[in-house]
């Protein structure tokens, strides 16, 4: 079945710093979502993009399809920002390990 | 709109014992899906429906996890009986028909003791 890799796996950062967090996956893929978990468990919709580029305030997400990757950027990071961010692909929604973010004050 | 609701947040049982989840999806979303999030992993699909009919259970253990979503709505997991290994939070999402946006409830914490 379809492999998902996520990384890094952990990732600190000071307040206010950039980041980019990669998705890869081993097929090409029809459907594709970022999600934030945060410290309490809930899975939080970030992206639906299975193609392209889309952005929403500080976060942004590009998906390119035929080289089998998904980015997503942080600009300005807040502390409110830390937990655990998963991409799941295709419609059964195999999910990477995810990429632990640790934002320091 | 209402989210996707779980329920119990939170169940303790001792091994060997029966529990129970719900889960009431978003209103009009065919698909549900069950998960198991062991802590420190991503989620592990243990389920999907397409209304009322199975399209994926190869990782659920049946012979002591159960799934039905009887009508095409609402959607009950059953595990019976219970391992230490199943501690775990079960989530469970919805999505308008499979190939589109997937919602997640707020999950169910199970710790067997």
């Amino acid at each position: 079945g379809i492999q998902v890799e996520q990384s890094p796996p952990d990732l600190i950062l000071q307040e206010g710093a950039n980041s980019t967090l990669r998705c890869n996956f081993s097929d090409s893929v029809n459907n594709l979502q970022w999600f934030h978990q945060n410290p309490w468990g809930q899975l939080i919709n970030l992206f639906y993009i299975p193609s392209g580029t889309k952005q929403n305030g500080r976060l942004s997400a590009t998906t390119v399809a035929t080289e089998r990757y998904s980015l997503l950027y942080i600009s300005s990071s807040q502390t409110t920002d830390s937990g655990v961010y998963f991409c799941a692909v295709e419609w059964f929604m195999r999910f990477g390990a995810g990429t632990r973010l640790t934002v320091k004050p | 709109e209402a989210g996707v609701a779980q329920s119990p947040r939170y169940k303790i049982i001792e091994k060997r014992q029966s529990v129970a989840f719900w889960c009431n999806p978003i209103s009009g979303h065919a698909t549900l899906y069950w998960y198991q999030q062991i802590l420190g992993q991503g989620p592990k699909l243990l389920i999907q429906f397409q209304n009322n009919g199975v399209v994926d259970d190869s990782q659920l253990p049946k012979d002591r996890f159960s799934a039905e979503r009887l009508k095409g709505v609402d959607s009950t997991l059953k595990i019976q009986p219970a391992k230490l290994e199943d501690s775990a939070v079960y989530l469970c999402a919805s999505s308008l028909q499979g190939r589109t946006e997937a919602f997640f409830g707020q999950g169910t914490r199970l710790t067997v003791v």
